[in-house]
């Protein structure tokens, strides 16, 4: 079974700074992987996600992540941060061929400070 | 509507008592999810339909979780019997097609 790992629970920056929230997967089959983001209150947004192709995928909001095979993650950036980016973030992945249910991981919280 | 609603948007109810979930999915989409966001188990899926049929319902935790799509469009979750450590916040999502969903607000559900 795969299963997300989300090694950072919670990340605290400064505003304008860059971020880094990292995502590991373990699958025995290849994948589709997600990230997205819950607002206070709110539901989940996806920010992007991984289907094929270009290993880097960019999302709304200036975020992007890279796939990495090798590595088995799918870390999220954002050169500069804003104080809107507060949220929590969640990585998700999907086998290919198989149940269309999505695995996700604990979630990180985003904390931007002034 | 433009997006996944649900109704209610807060369901308080007593131990014991059994509760109905409501999901309006993306008009056309095909693909629902029943997903469920605790403090405990963080978000776990509970059932996935294709059009009216349901593949996989792998995730409910019990014989009480039940869940139905009609027409192709609305789905309703069914808990009955609630227990304490059902509270949590029921997620529907919808897609077209393979690749992620769009997720609705969710209802929040508390069992006293």
């Amino acid at each position: 079974a795969q299963s997300v790992t989300q090694l950072d629970s919670q990340v605290p920056v400064f505003e304008e700074a860059p971020v880094e929230l990292r995502c590991n997967y373990s699958s025995s089959v290849s994948v589709y992987l997600f990230w997205y983001v819950q607002y206070p209150n709110q539901g989940l947004q996806l920010l992007l996600k991984y289907l094929s192709g270009s290993t880097l995928v960019k999302g709304i909001n200036g975020f992007e992540a890279e796939f990495n095979k090798s590595q088995t993650s799918f870390h999220l950036r954002k050169p500069s941060v804003h104080i809107s980016d507060t949220a929590e973030y969640f990585c998700a992945v999907r086998i290919q061929g198989g149940s269309e249910k999505l695995v996700f991981g604990k979630g990180t919280k985003l904390t931007v400070n002034p | 509507g433009a997006g996944v609603s649900q109704s209610p948007s807060n369901k308080v109810t007593e131990k014991g008592k059994d509760v109905e979930l409501r999901c309006d999915p993306i008009s056309g989409h095909t693909a629902l999810y029943w997903y469920r966001q605790s403090l405990g188990q963080g978000l776990e899926f509970l059932i996935y339909f294709q059009g009216n049929s349901a593949p996989d319902k792998s995730g409910l935790p019990s014989d009480r979780f039940s869940a139905e799509r009609t027409g192709g469009s609305v789905s309703t979750l069914t808990i009955q019997r609630t227990q304490q450590e059902d509270s949590a916040v029921y997620l529907c999502a919808s897609s077209l097609v393979a690749g992620g969903g769009f997720f609705g607000p969710g209802t929040r559900l508390t069992v006293l």
